[in-house]
């Protein structure tokens, strides 16, 4: 089955405290995102890859890394978390770049919701 | 300006409702325009793709008016499982854009 999976789905940690997200997808997609999700705010793109080792800014990227070692795999990293991150999380994968824009839609992750103390 | 506006609601309307919902993007160069669908907390699933042509899937029809930079989603017949909110997203040079969301609640 094609999907994105996303682990943990929720998590509680406290400031300062480094914690990973994982992502990855099983639909050989070079591009991959993350997002996060606030109140009146929207989904809003903290960091994309458009292919293996290959990363890009979003709107968002304050505070996070990524990696991209292996197209299947793209963890969201938060060496110092602080309470402004609590919010909820979602990976992203799409055949953006790679034929036709109808092609472009996004597979979403369930979802990550990190509480920040 | 933010990159893609939408009415956040509420719209609540009866089951066998038509509702509409508008969304605008403010920078001509956006090249792709969807409607996704989230439920409460949930992902967001794709609703539909958005062309100049105008599009329809059964109770959905979507709309792309790219001189006016305009978006819209037409929903006939509502039903009870349709109440979620739904996301105008456009794409620009590798990234998508999200609207707030609409949210659509429809009331037996």
């Amino acid at each position: 089955e094609a999907q994105v999976t996303q682990n943990p789905r929720y998590l509680i940690t406290v400031t300062g405290k480094k914690l990973t997200v994982t992502c990855s997808q099983n639909m050989n997609h070079e591009y991959m995102s993350w997002y996060r999700q606030d109140p009146g705010l929207g989904l809003r793109q903290i960091y994309y890859s458009m292919n293996v080792e290959v990363t890009d800014k979003g709107d968002v990227p304050e505070g996070y890394k990524v990696s991209r070692k292996e197209k299947r795999n793209f963890p969201l990293i938060l060496e110092s978390p602080s309470p402004n991150q609590t919010s909820l999380y979602f990976c992203a994968s799409s055949l953006l770049g790679q034929g036709a824009p109808a092609n472009e839609k996004l597979f979403f992750g369930s979802g990550t919701q990190l509480s920040v103390l | 300006r933010k990159e893609v506006e939408q009415d956040p609601g509420p719209f609540n309307v009866p089951e066998g409702a038509t509702v509409a919902f508008n969304c605008t993007y403010s920078n001509s160069a956006s090249q792709s325009f969807f409607w996704y669908r989230q439920d409460c907390r949930k992902e967001p699933k794709l609703l539909m793709s958005v062309y100049s042509s105008g599009n329809e899937d059964g109770r959905f029809t979507a709309q792309l008016n790219r001189a006016s930079q305009y978006i819209s989603l037409l929903i006939r017949d509502s039903k009870l499982s349709d109440s979620a909110t739904y996301l105008c997203v456009v794409t620009r040079f590798n990234q998508f854009y999200f609207g707030t969301g609409t949210s659509l609640t429809v009331i037996p």
